[in-house]
């Protein structure tokens, strides 16, 4: 049973504009929320993460939002760029050592 | 510079006939993991070390084994592989930090089986 989901499998954004990228996840026993980066042909990168204590955390572009009565978390990512096309996987922990990946969404930035 | 390095890229086997991933790394992590990812579906977590503790979970098939000689390396055997084991396997690492646990990825090896 998917325990992490991304109902998304793709978007696509104008270059300049907001990328929302959204997870959703059943357990609520996870207590700290990963998203990462693919790019073809290699491995997934890490991005962004957030704890279960914090709602919100914010790099550069790229903020992270946790509303965990909804078990949802999101990614924006403001300005959009070209370099951003990726494939994101939203990834959760309950025990610290083991993660349980989304799908992932397959994000295109139109020049 | 890689930092977890994943060999071969592709490897295509015969059905049945064994085969060996391996993974190694230079980050001197603690944990290194294996996972399975077939198209368009989530990787799977197959199995981990934590040092030389081995962590296999529970739908795991048998069929997949896997050896840690030593800290830089891990080595993912499938001892009979079946079509349904053609997927992308991923090996990373991480360094238990309490709650932050990043976990660092290899590029993959592509499994065909023929």
């Amino acid at each position: 049973d998917q325990q992490v989901k991304q109902n998304s499998p793709s978007l696509s954004v104008q270059e300049g504009r907001i990328s929302i990228l959204n997870c959703d996840y059943t357990n609520s026993m996870f207590d700290y929320f990963l998203w990462y980066k693919k790019y073809p042909a290699e491995g997934p990168t890490f991005l962004i993460s957030i704890s279960s204590i914090k709602d919100k955390n914010e790099d550069g572009r790229f903020t992270v939002f946790l509303n965990k009565s909804a078990k949802h978390l999101s990614l924006h990512i403001v300005p959009s760029q070209p370099g951003d096309s990726a494939v994101y996987f939203c990834a959760a922990s309950a025990t610290g050592n083991q993660f349980y990946f989304g799908t992932g969404t397959s994000l295109t930035v139109i020049p | 510079d890689a930092m977890v390095i994943q060999n071969p890229r592709y490897q295509v086997t015969q059905f049945g006939k064994p085969v060996t991933l391996s993974c190694s790394q230079t980050l001197n992590h603690n944990v290194m993991y294996w996972y399975q990812q077939k198209s368009s579906q989530a990787p799977k977590l197959l199995f981990h070390y934590y040092d030389k503790d081995f962590n296999n979970e529970a739908d795991t098939p048998d069929n997949f084994q896997s050896r840690r000689p030593n800290t830089s390396f891990c080595f993912l055997d499938i001892r009979s592989p079946g079509l349904g084991d053609a997927a992308m396997y991923l090996c990373a690492t991480s360094r238990l930090q309490g709650a932050k646990n990043i976990q660092y990825f290899g590029a993959g090896t592509r499994l065909s089986v023929l």
